[in-house]
């Protein structure tokens, strides 16, 4: 079945700087690529998404790309906030159209 | 319209007692999903279903969990006899039809189970 790496589990960027997370899978199916950004005590939020037919996708200071040869996928974050600081996740949907989750990483923005 | 809503908030029962979590899908939304989280920890999917329908429940356990999505009203998450080990944070996730192929969920703000 599908397994998700997430790297790394900790970042700490100061303000203003990018922060990268990256994201390997193993199923060459999976197809469709989700982050989620998780706040204490709150739900995971979608905050981007990307499908295997799509290399690289933005919003604003947000992107995401996708290798499928190497099967990897990364977060970046340009020009970082304080309210950037939280949980991120990344997941890959696998051929029973099931979200496998990476274990996430704890994004600390430095004032 | 409001998001996907999930209730009680926070449920404390004794072991032994039973746990009812409900979630009520966006608006327009006919897939759930279940899915739990242990501190520090990513999400594990539990169960998908669809109006009156489980699809997929390989991520349930076998024994004292159960899942339905009626026709009418929110689906529920039971947990029969609640052992310490089923304290967790229980989140809830809705997409909409899209030929059948659920692919964006969204989440709602989660039922933090404690069992004392």
């Amino acid at each position: 079945g599908e397994n998700v790496e997430q790297h790394p589990s900790t970042l700490s960027v100061q303000e203003g700087d990018s922060a990268v997370i990256k994201c390997t899978y193993s199923d060459s199916a999976s197809n469709y690529f989700p982050w989620y950004k998780q706040e204490l005590g709150k739900g995971p939020q979608l905050i981007i998404d990307i499908r295997s037919n799509v290399g690289e996708k933005k919003d604003q200071r947000i992107a995401v790309t996708l290798n499928k040869t190497a099967k990897h996928f990364s977060l970046h974050i340009t020009e970082t906030q304080p309210e950037d600081s939280a949980v991120y996740f990344c997941a890959a949907r696998d051929s029973n159209y099931q979200l496998i989750w990476g274990a996430g990483t704890k994004l600390i923005i430095k004032p | 319209n409001a998001g996907v809503m999930q209730n009680p908030r926070h449920l404390v029962r004794r072991r032994g007692q039973e746990a009812r979590l409900r979630c009520s899908p966006m608006k327009g939304h006919s897939h759930v999903y279940w899915y739990r989280q242990l501190p520090e920890e990513g999400l594990k999917f539990m169960v998908y279903l669809q109006k009156e329908n489980i699809i997929d429940e390989s991520g349930m356990p076998k024994e004292r969990f159960s899942a339905e999505f009626p026709k009418e009203g929110p689906s529920i998450l039971r947990i029969q006899q609640v052992v310490r080990g089923d304290s967790a944070a229980y989140f809830c996730a809705s997409s909409p039809p899209t030929s059948g192929l659920a692919y964006e969920q969204y989440f709602g703000p989660g039922t933090r189970l404690t069992v004392t």
